[in-house]
């Protein structure tokens, strides 16, 4: 089965400084998408932003990036000029490309702070 | 407004009670999920349709029922045989149930509460 690690429980940043968030995953297949979601305190899941396997570009949105490392199995995170609205939970997610849905695994979360 | 919603935002129960969830979405979404949140934890998919009138059974199923009778509408019903009911719960949907894996957009969740 494929497990989600975020080992980082906590992480706090300075607005407008730079943090980065760490995932790692297990999984045999070779074809899969992962994600990262943010929860603000409203609990409602945000799509961050997501990466293809395949691609060996890493993907971005705005002063989202990841940096993804598929023979290491890890898929971090980093925030650039962080804001107050970056404050949340963040989970990184698993789904492996079988033909079926689109079903998530998902790591435990790392809570964000930001201070200023 | 396209988009997710799910009632009620808060829900109490007692024990030995059924109660169901609902989930609707305008997305024009084939798939839909049910998700349980607990403290510390990540979410655990409950139940998933990729189609009306077909779901199949994630990680954590027991206790747990679904139907997909209309394409906008997947309720959830918490039945008496959950033994820990109390969470939060969170519905998703993608676009399509199969092919490459879709993006899941959430709706805002149901805390539920049993007494």
């Amino acid at each position: 089965a494929q497990t989600v690690t975020q080992s980082q429980p906590e992480m706090s940043v300075q607005e407008a400084e730079t943090v980065t968030l760490s995932c790692t995953y297990d999984t045999s297949e070779s074809d899969y998408y992962l994600f990262w979601y943010k929860q603000p305190p409203s609990r409602q899941m945000i799509l961050v932003i997501r990466q293809e396997a395949y691609k060996q570009q890493n993907a971005t949105e705005n002063r989202f990036s990841v940096n993804f490392q598929k023979a290491a199995k890890s898929f971090s995170l980093k925030i650039s000029d962080s804001q107050l609205g970056d404050a949340a939970m963040y989970f990184c997610a698993y789904s492996p490309f079988t033909g079926t849905a689109s079903k998530l695994t998902f790591g435990t979360g790392t809570r964000l702070q930001v201070t200023l | 407004d396209g988009g997710i919603t799910q009632s009620p935002k808060y829900l109490f129960r007692k024990e030995g009670q059924n109660v169901t969830l609902s989930c609707e979405q305008n997305l024009n979404h084939d798939a839909m999920y049910w998700y349980r949140q607990d403290p510390g934890q990540g979410l655990r998919l409950i139940y998933y349709s990729q189609i009306v009138n077909d779901f199949q059974k994630g990680d954590i199923a027991e206790g747990y029922s679904v139907s997909r009778e209309k394409k906008e509408s997947f309720p959830l019903t918490v039945t008496s045989a959950q033994k820990n009911p109390t969470a939060f719960y969170l519905c998703a949907s993608s676009i399509s149930g199969g092919g490459r894996p879709d993006t899941q957009y959430f709706g805002p969740g149901t805390r539920l509460t049993v007494l």
